[in-house]
C-alpha cells in the first residue's frame, strides 16, 4: 500500500464550485504539505502543516484553505474554483526539517 | 530569497548515451540539495540528496556532487535507459528552512 495517498486522483469541476482534495499518510509523519504544479514553473507551496494545530500559509495560498483533521489527513479545499487553478496538486509528508519530503500520486484538477 | 535554476528540456538522448542535467542555486548559508524524479502519471520520488559540501549523493547510477564554489548540484549518469525518460527536479531547503524549493523541472527523453 502507499504511504501517501490522495483523492481524488482526476477531477473537472466548474468555475464557482467547492472541491476538496483529501490526503492520507500511514508514515506517522508530523508535517504535511500541499504543492500545486504547473508546467514550467516546478512545485509551488500553498500550505504547510508541522502538527494538527498548526497550520501555515505558503507562497501561493490565496484562493485555498486547509485543515488537518487528524496527524494522518490534511485536506486542500478550494471555496470557488476558477479556472487558473487547474493544475496538478501534491501531498506531501517529512519527519523533522531537513529531512525528505515524500509524496503522493498527485491529484489532476481541471476547472471549467 | 532562496531559488533553484535548472537546465530546460526536453533532453533527448539515446539509450546508453551520458546524462548531465544542470542546476545551480541561490542560498544563504548552507543548504541540503535534492534531486526528485517524477514518472508518468506519479508523484516525485527522492532520487538522491546531499547535505554538505562536496557530499555526493548517488542512487539508482545517478550521481550529483554538492559545489559549493559554483553553487551546482548537477545530475549526472553514464549510460541512460529508456526507463529513466521522466522529469527530474532540482530542490533545495535551507539551513533553518522546512521549505522545498524547486527548480521548473528538466523532462528526459531516452530513445531505443
Amino acid at each position: 500500500d502507499a504511504d501517501v495517498t490522495q483523492t481524488p486522483r482526476n477531477r473537472i469541476t466548474k468555475t464557482g464550485k467547492r472541491i476538496m482534495l483529501e490526503c492520507s499518510q500511514t508514515k506517522g509523519h508530523d508535517r504535511m504539505y500541499w504543492y500545486r504544479q504547473d508546467p514550467g514553473l516546478g512545485l509551488r507551496l500553498i500550505y504547510y502543516s508541522f502538527d494538527v494545530k498548526d497550520i501555515n500559509k505558503g507562497e501561493i495560498s490565496d484562493g485555498y484553505s486547509v485543515s488537518r483533521q487528524a496527524q494522518a489527513k490534511f485536506s486542500l479545499s478550494l471555496e470557488s474554483a476558477i479556472p487558473n487553478q487547474t493544475a496538478l496538486y501534491f501531498c506531501a509528508t517529512s519527519h523533522s526539517p531537513g529531512h525528505e519530503q515524500y509524496f503522493g500520486p498527485g491529484t489532476r484538477l481541471t476547472v471549467t | 530569497g532562496n531559488s533553484v535554476t535548472q537546465m530546460e528540456g526536453p533532453v533527448t538522448l539515446s539509450e546508453e548515451a551520458f546524462l548531465t542535467i544542470n542546476c545551480t542555486y541561490t542560498a544563504t548559508g548552507y543548504p541540503s540539495l535534492f534531486w526528485y524524479v517524477q514518472y508518468p502519471g506519479e508523484g516525485l520520488q527522492l532520487l538522491l540528496k546531499a547535505t554538505k559540501a562536496d557530499d555526493k549523493g548517488s542512487n539508482k547510477g545517478f550521481e550529483a556532487t554538492y559545489r559549493k564554489e559554483t553553487t551546482s548540484f548537477h545530475l549526472e549518469k553514464g549510460s541512460v535507459q529508456v526507463s529513466d525518460s521522466a522529469v527530474y527536479f532540482c530542490a533545495l531547503m535551507g539551513d533553518s528552512s522546512y521549505k522545498l524549493i524547486f527548480g521548473s523541472g528538466t523532462r528526459l527523453l531516452v530513445r531505443p
